[in-house]
């Protein structure tokens, strides 16, 4: 079962911007990551420790993490965003769990 | 860059093991600041984090509570490569597994994933 919860779906408009929430239990007390998963291609890391981007990883990516929640924001949403995306954390019961994925739609 | 290479797709029979392997390249499997993850993606449980191994002076090995019973990660430093072994697979255990670099608490290399059917 999954400990973190994930809207199933956003759509944004090209050129806005798109706010994914992943919220599980003291959540702002453990270090988030997210990843884009493009349709038979597999996850990509967009942020790890919360706000931090990988070399290679576009600005308009960003993230944060507080109580309960952690959010992914992309500013200036580009078609090509459109993807699955996935929080994911270290749970209390010494194991990483993963968020129920959002599907962005770029309208 | 690293690159993680996975075993091919394949079909396995409800009760018999399930066994993975994924070769590393530009990187070791004794890298003393990484962790060797095993992670598997199915409709209808999504993305779950299997298991991992990982050397800090001595191998170690985190498995997910759920699969502790069956479930076996092993390094081969001789070929830079990590196995997954899962026994008394049930179709419950079809998916795509994927073998993924930790670094930092985070999966920031992954293998291209390996589809695997269980069937009677």
């Amino acid at each position: 079962s999954n400990d973190l919860t994930q809207p199933p779906a956003v759509s944004v408009s090209p050129g806005q911007t798109a706010t994914i929430t992943c919220s599980g239990d003291n959540l702002g007390t453990k270090f988030a990551s997210w990843y884009q998963q493009k349709a038979g291609q597999s996850p990509v890391l967009l942020i790890y420790q919360d706000n931090q981007r990988p070399s290679g990883i576009p600005e308009r990516f960003s993230g944060s993490n507080s109580g309960n929640t952690a959010t992914l924001t992309i500013t200036g949403t580009q078609a090509l965003d459109e993807a699955d995306y996935y929080c994911q954390a270290w749970d209390s019961n010494a194991a990483y769990v993963f968020g129920t994925g959002t599907q962005v739609t770029v309208l | 860059h690293v690159q993680l290479q996975q075993s091919a797709p394949g079909l396995v029979k409800t009760s018999q093991t399930l066994s993975l392997t994924c070769v590393i390249f530009r990187d070791s499997v004794s890298n003393n600041t990484a962790a060797w993850n095993w992670i598997r993606q199915s409709p209808s449980r999504g993305l779950e984090w299997l298991g991992r191994t990982y050397f800090r002076s001595r191998w170690n090995n985190d498995y997910s509570i759920s699969l502790k019973s069956r479930i076996t990660i092993t390094p081969d430093t001789s070929k830079n490569h990590l196995s997954l072994h899962l026994d008394s697979v049930t179709p419950e255990d079809t998916a795509v597994y994927y073998c993924a670099r930790e670094t930092l608490g985070a999966f920031d290399v992954w293998g291209h994933g390996t589809l695997i059917t269980v069937s009677s």
